[in-house]
């Protein structure tokens, strides 16, 4: 069936490096995108979101590109921090009611100081 | 704290008894969910909440019954629990569908 899914499972840079989080879906119907980060002990935290409307999105040293074409959408983490240790969700909006909103496995971002 | 709190943080349980996960939001959304998270598994809806009427019911085991007795409060009901419901339970809210929910730290219950 339909699912939205993550290419890597676990992701280790060192600090100050990049990082490049890869999630595809498959649902062209879906609108609305979200990326999610969880820390160890918490629930997940919004970080950024973007529309089918937009093809990339900036936040504070974070940035999201959609690639509508391939289905495929990406977090994209400037100067990479120790705090940024955390697991990363994608989650897509796929219909127009309540509950919609569904979310991939994640990836696991490791930073080394 | 984000403006979505859960109580308890942690909760150990056998199966016969019966607990309360309490969940209350700060933030004025218009909706209200539950979710279970098992380890390695994407996040699971269990539950969704629209002006305190429920809109989803996601095939969940009637061992689980949740309560929304207004717009800023949600409950789940747990009895006769089964080990394998040990998970973290995670309440969010929304305004509307169209936005991102706002988590809140989840509930972490161990069944024994």
């Amino acid at each position: 069936g339909e699912s939205v899914g993550l290419h890597l499972p676990t992701l280790s840079v060192q600090e100050g490096d990049n990082s490049i989080i890869n999630c595809a879906y498959s649902n062209s119907a879906s609108d609305y995108f979200i990326w999610y980060k969880q820390e160890s002990g918490k629930g997940p935290q919004f970080i950024i979101d973007i529309r089918s409307n937009m093809d990339k999105r900036q936040g504070q040293r974070v940035t999201v590109l959609l690639n509508k074409t391939v289905k495929h959408l990406s977090l994209q983490i400037a100067a990479t921090q120790p705090g940024d240790s955390a697991v990363y969700f994608c989650a897509e909006n796929r219909g127009t009611s309540y509950g919609k909103l569904t979310f991939g496995q994640g990836t696991i971002l490791t930073v080394h100081p | 704290e984000t403006g979505v709190t859960q109580t308890p943080r942690h909760l150990v349980m056998g199966m016969t008894n019966k607990k309360s996960l309490k969940c209350e939001q700060h933030l004025g959304h218009n909706a209200m969910y539950w979710y279970k998270q098992s380890a390695k598994k994407p996040l699971e809806l269990m539950f969704v909440y629209s002006l305190e009427e429920r809109v989803e019911n996601n095939s969940v085991p009637s061992r689980f019954s949740p309560e929304c007795p207004n717009s800023s409060h949600l409950f789940l009901h747990l009895h006769t629990l089964q080990p394998e419901d040990s998970a973290l339970y995670l309440c969010a809210s929304s305004q509307d569908y169209q936005n991102g929910y706002t988590f809140g730290s989840g509930t972490r219950l161990t069944v024994v």
